[in-house]
């Protein structure tokens, strides 16, 4: 199994600011997400977390406003920039291929509220 | 039509009940998983299938790969079971996993 810890694990936001969050896995995977849980919702996959390249973006989604990094295979940074109340969500990263398996591990979740 | 279903939407039971929580896709998969999420928001990986049947103690999953469904049982449930469990597919075309609108089962004691 994996061991995904993200941080912060909670924020309150002012409207404007941008907020990074940290995703580190405790051993390498070949595929990292993000995604979006709104109240109430299920979840939206952001975008696919690629090593040495930029993120591949679902639609709705842009690089502006969500810059991704991810220098090597066990971390990746998900940014939220100049937020607005509308992205308070829960932010989760998710790994598959560990070891070249296929179960999709989940982190604890970044709640975001923005003000 | 979403291209994975779950039925019920919402579940209620009394405690020592079995459960049944029903997946259907209607897309060719390379996998199905099932996801529980507790209220303080953490996704746990409970399985994955790609064919027969799984169990882990109380839980036990099965698909049916000609009739593109699966299910999700739970034996003697207790309050603890709470939760929204969560049906997802890799399916065959891609490296994304589609996810069902999920069950919220609520075990009352």
């Amino acid at each position: 199994s994996a061991v995904i810890s993200q941080k912060p694990s909670r924020d309150i936001c002012q409207r404007g600011t941008s907020l990074t969050i940290q995703c580190q896995v405790d051993s390498q995977v070949t595929m990292m997400f993000w995604y979006r849980q709104q109240p109430g919702q299920s979840l939206t996959l952001i975008a696919t977390a690629n090593q040495g390249s930029e993120a591949t973006y679902e639609s709705g989604f842009v690089i502006d406003k969500f810059p991704i990094s991810r220098p090597n295979l066990t971390f990746s940074t998900l940014t939220v920039s100049n937020m607005s109340p509308e992205d308070s969500s829960i932010y989760l990263c998710s790994v598959r291929g560990l070891a070249g398996g296929e179960t999709q591990y989940f982190g604890p979740g970044t709640r975001l509220l923005v003000l | 039509k979403n291209e994975v279903e779950q039925s019920p939407q919402n579940l209620t039971a009394q405690e020592g009940e079995f459960i049944t929580i029903n997946c259907s896709y209607s897309v060719g998969i390379s996998a199905l998983h099932w996801l529980q999420q507790h209220p303080g928001g953490g996704i746990v990986s409970l399985f994955m299938l790609s064919s027969g049947k799984k169990k882990h103690g109380r839980l036990i999953a099965t698909i049916n790969i000609q009739e593109k469904h699966s299910s999700l049982h739970i034996t003697a449930s207790h309050p603890r079971d709470s939760a929204v469990y969560i049906c997802a597919v890799t399916p065959g075309y891609g490296n994304k996993l589609v996810f069902g609108a999920g069950t919220i089962l609520r075990v009352k004691s």
